[in-house]
């Protein structure tokens, strides 16, 4: 199983500043062939299903603002958010697709506001 | 704009079997490109990907001991329908979660791109 850690659980972030959240896994999700990494962000808020945000690590679903940012490749990512909004209040979730079908999340970072 | 609704008994007993159904419109189940997924929710927790199914049939189930649902678990696909089907055996109140079924990339498209609504399911006597 490839396993995925994010951290912090939560933070807790002013309106306008920068949230960063990290995920990191258990081996690479690079693969070499088309040097693409699998893994994707999701954001998921109260009562409602999770929402792709990025995918390939860094490229942003259609629709998503463009304050939402992925980096990171083979293990170690990141999502930032670079000026929190109070609509980003929510918990997001990083997963690896490197061995799709099957599928692994991390287990959530909730974003506050300060 | 595709869509995907989850459907099924929203209460099942202890040691019964959990059965719920997830219906696509706004496209085809039979696509070569991606797979259908259930992913579950217990209340105040994350999320656990369950298994995926292709239009052919062929399923996908968590491994993961952890999971430990990888052998009470079947999935099945009626594509004249445009539906895909979960059942649960044997379950117990750890398996009281909201059930999500979702799209999947094959890999070389994005992955859980499009999500039904949820539907929460309790174990209860």
């Amino acid at each position: 199983d490839i396993v995925m850690t994010q951290s912090p659980d939560s933070l807790a972030v002013s309106l306008g500043e920068r949230a960063t959240i990290n995920c990191k896994s258990s081996q690479s999700v690079l693969y070499s062939s088309n040097n693409k990494n699998y893994l994707a962000w999701y954001q998921q808020k109260p009562g409602q299903p999770p929402k792709l945000l990025i995918y390939w690590a860094s490229t942003r679903e259609s629709g998503v603002p463009d304050r939402f940012s992925g980096g990171g490749a083979g293990t170690d990512f990141t999502l930032t958010i670079s000026s929190l909004q109070a609509e980003d209040v929510a918990v997001y979730y990083c997963q690896q697709y490197y061995s799709t079908p099957y599928g692994t999340f991390g287990q959530g970072t909730k974003v506050e506001i300060k | 704009q595709l869509q995907l609704q989850e459907s099924g008994p929203g209460l099942v007993k202890p040691s019964e079997t959990l059965s719920l159904t997830c219906t696509v419109s706004g496209g085809s189940i039979s696509s070569s490109s991606y797979y259908w997924a259930w992913i579950r929710q217990p209340p105040g927790k994350g999320l656990e990907w369950i298994g995926s199914i292709y239009y052919s049939g062929s399923t996908y189930y968590n491994p993961s001991r952890e999971s430990r649902v990888t052998s009470r678990v079947t999935m099945s696909v009626d594509t004249s329908k445009n539906q895909f089907s979960l059942k649960l055996s044997s379950v117990s109140a750890a398996d009281t979660a909201v059930y999500y079924c979702a799209r999947q990339g094959d890999g070389y498209n994005p992955p859980f791109d499009y999500w039904g609504q949820g539907t929460l399911v309790t174990v209860s006597s």
